[in-house]
């Protein structure tokens, strides 16, 4: 099956630093990606959606200039939180779709990155 | 009402049980159906997707009935590895892409 990796897998950071993380597919070329957060015994959320070359498309209730999201090549798209506070502390995990079978059927999902900001 | 709804459990069962999940969702045009599992601090990994006419994989039966809008798992002999949390997930394509829009889940514990 389709690879998708993520890095760092947990982070610690303080307040107000700003933490990259990195989504990566491995054996396909992801034409788009897709950030998800996930609160305790919540449910995964879209954050985003991302479209190699072009501007990602936020959910309502997202802030765009917090969550900053690059999508520069068809196999590695960056979330950058900045200014992080402790609320924004989540498991954030990515997905990638390709275009073409079978990639094309179903999100691959990332194994995800724990964010503790202190 | 939530896009997708699910019974968060627990569902605590013993080993050889058979147990039934169901979903509803609200957005009559969502186009495709998915169960995922989900085991603690993990990623979601695809069980299996639903079809209309019903599809079954192993010890697992998918079933979806567009006219009520809803979505079952059935699990047979369940074993304790089966202990996870179940996602339900509905795609929509929309602003030309597809997008996953995930229940809160249902926990299940099978007891030894």
């Amino acid at each position: 099956g389709a690879v998708v990796s993520q890095h760092p897998s947990w982070v610690i950071c303080k307040s107000g630093t700003s933490v990259k993380i990195e989504c990566r597919s491995l054996d396909f070329q992801a034409t788009t990606m897709f950030w998800y957060r996930q609160f305790p015994k919540q449910s995964l959320m879209l954050m985003a959606t991302s479209n190699e070359g072009s501007k990602a498309t936020y959910e309502q209730g997202v802030e765009k200039d917090k969550f900053l999201i690059n999508h520069a090549s068809l196999t590695l798209s960056t979330l950058t939180v900045t200014s992080a506070h402790p609320e924004d502390s989540s498991f954030y995990i990515c997905s990638a779709r390709g275009r073409e079978a079978p990639y094309a059927y179903e999100q691959y999902f990332g194994p995800g990155t724990r964010l503790t900001v202190t | 009402r939530k896009e997708v709804e699910q019974d968060p459990g627990p569902f605590n069962v013993p080993e050889g049980a058979t147990v039934a999940f169901n979903c509803t969702y609200s957005n009559s045009a969502s186009q495709s159906f998915f169960w995922y599992r989900q085991d603690c601090r993990k990623e979601p990994k695809l069980l299996m997707s639903v079809y209309s006419s019903g599809n079954e994989d192993g010890r697992f039966t998918a079933q979806l009935n567009r006219a009520s809008q809803y979505i079952s798992l059935l699990i047979r002999d369940s074993k304790l590895s089966d202990s996870a949390t179940y996602l339900c997930v509905v795609a929509l394509f929309t602003s030309g892409t597809y997008k996953y829009i995930f229940g809160t889940g249902t926990r299940l514990k099978v007891l030894a």
